[in-house]
């Protein structure tokens, strides 16, 4: 049973253009949710992170949504960068500390064309 | 500062054979992470360490698995008896705490099992 999914699995973006990744939730126990970005070889690196409490989180280009009712969030990248390619994961974590395991989706490929 | 270090960054074995995976976390941090990443998939949570203890094994998928951490530094995944259904990238990650800090991720042990 898949709690965290990434319906589509690849994208394509013109640059200089909006990017938007979507990512949907089963767990209601999910209460703060990462982005984390993977190039090929490499280890995922952590991009940006929303905790439940909020709606939206900002840092530079990158903006994350989350709509809880829904049960949705959402990446928003602009403008979107040739550096930006790479696959995009999802991820949530339980509310509660000591609950440290993240569930993440099966990523996004984001292809940004010159 | 350097960052999490995985060796080897690339092992094959035949089936049945035993295997140690080695993690080196960012020093000073106390929490640490083993992950596995099939093809096509989302990283999937193993095991999580606070220090030198096992704070939640519970995505250890059988008892042929196991992770050590004896000095809460260098933590070694090990895999007896492996199948070939035990081939994927093996992510290491770490935080400072542990609590909702941001874990990092190491570039992977990637293990063919023949």
């Amino acid at each position: 049973d898949q709690q965290v999914k990434q319906n589509s699995p690849s994208l394509s973006v013109q640059e200089g253009r909006i990017s938007i990744l979507n990512c949907d939730y089963t767990n209601s126990m999910f209460d703060y949710f990462l982005w984390y970005k993977k190039y090929p070889a490499e280890g995922p690196t952590f991009l940006i992170s929303i905790s439940s409490i909020k709606d939206k989180n900002e840092d530079g280009r990158f903006t994350v949504f989350l709509n809880k009712s829904a049960k949705h969030l959402s990446l928003h990248i602009v403008p979107s960068q040739p550096g930006d390619s790479a696959v995009y994961f999802c991820a949530a974590k339980p509310e509660g500390f000591g609950n440290e395991k993240l569930t993440f989706g099966t990523g996004t490929r984001l292809t940004i064309i010159p | 500062g350097a960052g999490v270090s995985q060796t080897p960054s690339n092992k094959v074995t035949e089936k049945g054979k035993y295997v140690e995976l080695r993690c080196d976390p960012i020093s000073g941090h106390t929490a640490l992470y083993w992950y596995r990443q099939s093809l096509g998939q989302g990283p999937e949570f193993l095991i999580y360490f606070q220090g030198t203890g096992a704070a939640d094994d519970s995505g250890l998928p059988n008892d042929r698995f196991f992770a050590v951490r004896p000095e809460g530094s260098v933590s070694t995944l090990k895999i007896q008896r492996t199948e070939r259904g035990d081939s994927a990238v093996y992510l290491c990650a770490s935080s400072i705490t542990g609590a909702r800090e941001t874990q990092y991720f190491g570039p992977g042990t990637r293990l063919l099992v023949l």
